[in-house]
């Protein structure tokens, strides 16, 4: 079935190193996104990426990075940088005129 | 960024009730979003509105695009157990390309 997967599920790290989520489709989508959830707050835009091997800053890209080396991946890194990164992540894809479809997300954790 | 204000940021309901939640902006939106998000998953598109004044429903859910295109509201019929989530609005801005914006979400509690 197509769909989108994000791992791992939950996700520890600790203070001052950097850590890979990955996010993966198969739904032949172009456009993929990375948000951030905190609790009671709507998502906010990291990264977004439309096309292989370009992306761009969202609302709170800092501490964060990115690559879009193939059309079905769109990894995002947590960097050292990131002061709190504490949160519940958020992949997204899509594809012309369909709406964002999420992944199961990932929970980060600084220990 | 542009920014969403959603309410009730929560709800207590009893079984069978009907629930209303709004969301309004103060700027134009071309697009209303509600998604669901379950604990510890991700949102799912419920309802998706493009028109100001549309109407649309999916099951007992029903929502509308503001005329003035600055908000719309989910009302959910005759509310069951599984509704329990939170529910999160979001638009595109008018003159923003394809960017969403979120709303801080509803958390819906029913109880049986």
């Amino acid at each position: 079935d197509g769909g989108i997967t994000q791992s791992p599920k939950y996700l520890f790290r600790k203070e001052g190193q950097n850590v890979t989520l990955s996010c993966e489709q198969n739904l032949n989508h172009d456009a993929m996104y990375w948000y951030r959830q905190d609790p009671g707050q709507g998502l906010r835009l990291i990264y977004y990426s439309q096309i292989v091997n370009d992306f761009q800053k969202g609302d709170i890209a800092e501490g964060y990075s990115v690559s879009r080396e193939k059309k079905e991946s769109f990894p995002l890194t947590v960097t050292s940088a990131q002061k709190n990164p504490t949160a519940f992540y958020l992949c997204a894809s899509r594809h012309g005129d369909t709406e964002a479809f999420f992944g199961q997300g990932t929970r980060l954790t600084v220990v | 960024g542009q920014q969403l204000n959603q309410s009730p940021q929560s709800m207590f309901i009893q079984e069978g009730e009907d629930v209303s939640m709004n969301c309004t902006s103060s700027s134009i939106f071309n697009t209303w979003l509600w998604y669901k998000q379950d604990p510890g998953e991700g949102p799912v598109l419920l309802i998706a509105l493009y028109k100001a004044g549309e109407l649309t429903s999916n099951g007992r859910l029903t929502a509308q695009f503001g005329i003035t295109r600055k908000d719309s509201f989910l009302n959910i019929s005759a509310s069951i157990p599984s509704d329990v989530g939170i529910y999160f609005c979001a638009g595109r801005p008018y003159n923003a390309g394809n960017m969403l914006t979120f709303g801080g979400g509803t958390r819906l509690m029913v109880k049986p």
